[in-house]
């Protein structure tokens, strides 16, 4: 069952702030996040797990809601350097990943 | 140390020819995963080998499809009499034990592009 991300596209100029969000159905065991530049392969950026902290890249901190069964991706003044697309992965266990569709961030100067 | 590696980078065949993309995992990864990325989508799941247990398959769009990994290592995806609708970037990816708790290091794809 794939993760469903919002937005799916956001323009930021250099310095603003976003948040990412991948919502899931079922109840989730671990979240992971990937960030893709145009033509060039994903690559990770930090693991969430149920039951775990909140975590942390850079200047990039992710959440994860068990509850809600949705993990936040939150990006603190964005540098150009972060543009690039973004896919969630989730699990239901310890078992193979499902991507969503991605979100599109293009930061301007 | 070595990333992963994927072969051809680029592969443009014929309508119902047969190709084979080949892998190489991080060495000592135990898991290893194929994706289809079709143009501006998505990462699609296609196979996940995890040690010596039989394959996870369920994303193999259809019969034409197949992939073995040898020794534990080196995988081959083979797609016979391709169409186009294959065409896409496929990825395949890494890990050092299977599951969701470890991070998946991807290689740099190969372009599929059916003529």
């Amino acid at each position: 069952q794939q993760p469903v991300q919002s937005p799916q596209a956001v323009i930021l100029r250099e310095g603003e702030d976003a948040v990412i969000n991948c919502s899931s159905s079922k109840a989730l065991y671990s979240v992971h996040w990937y960030r893709q530049k145009h033509g060039e392969a994903p690559v990770f950026l930090m693991i969430l797990l149920k039951g775990g902290e909140q975590m942390r890249h850079e200047k990039i901190s992710a959440s994860f809601n068990e509850k809600k069964q949705q993990s936040s991706l939150y990006l603190t003044a964005s540098q150009l350097s972060y543009s690039g697309t973004y896919f969630c992965g989730t699990s239901f266990g310890n078992e193979k990943l499902t991507f969503g569709t991605g979100t599109r961030l293009t930061i301007i100067p | 140390g070595a990333g992963v590696s994927q072969s051809p980078s680029n592969k443009v065949t014929e309508k119902g020819k047969d190709v084979e993309l080949r892998c190489d995992p991080i060495s000592g990864h135990t898991a290893l995963y194929w994706y289809r990325q079709s143009l501006g989508q998505g990462l699609e799941f296609l196979i996940y080998f995890q040690g010596n247990s039989a394959p996870d398959k369920s994303g193999l769009p259809s019969d034409r499809f197949s992939a073995e990994r040898t020794g534990g290592s080196v995988s081959t995806l083979t797609i016979q009499r391709t169409q186009q609708e294959d065409s896409a970037v496929y990825l395949c990816a890494s890990s050092r034990l299977p599951g969701g708790p470890y991070e998946q290091y991807f290689g740099p794809g190969t372009r599929l592009t059916v003529t």
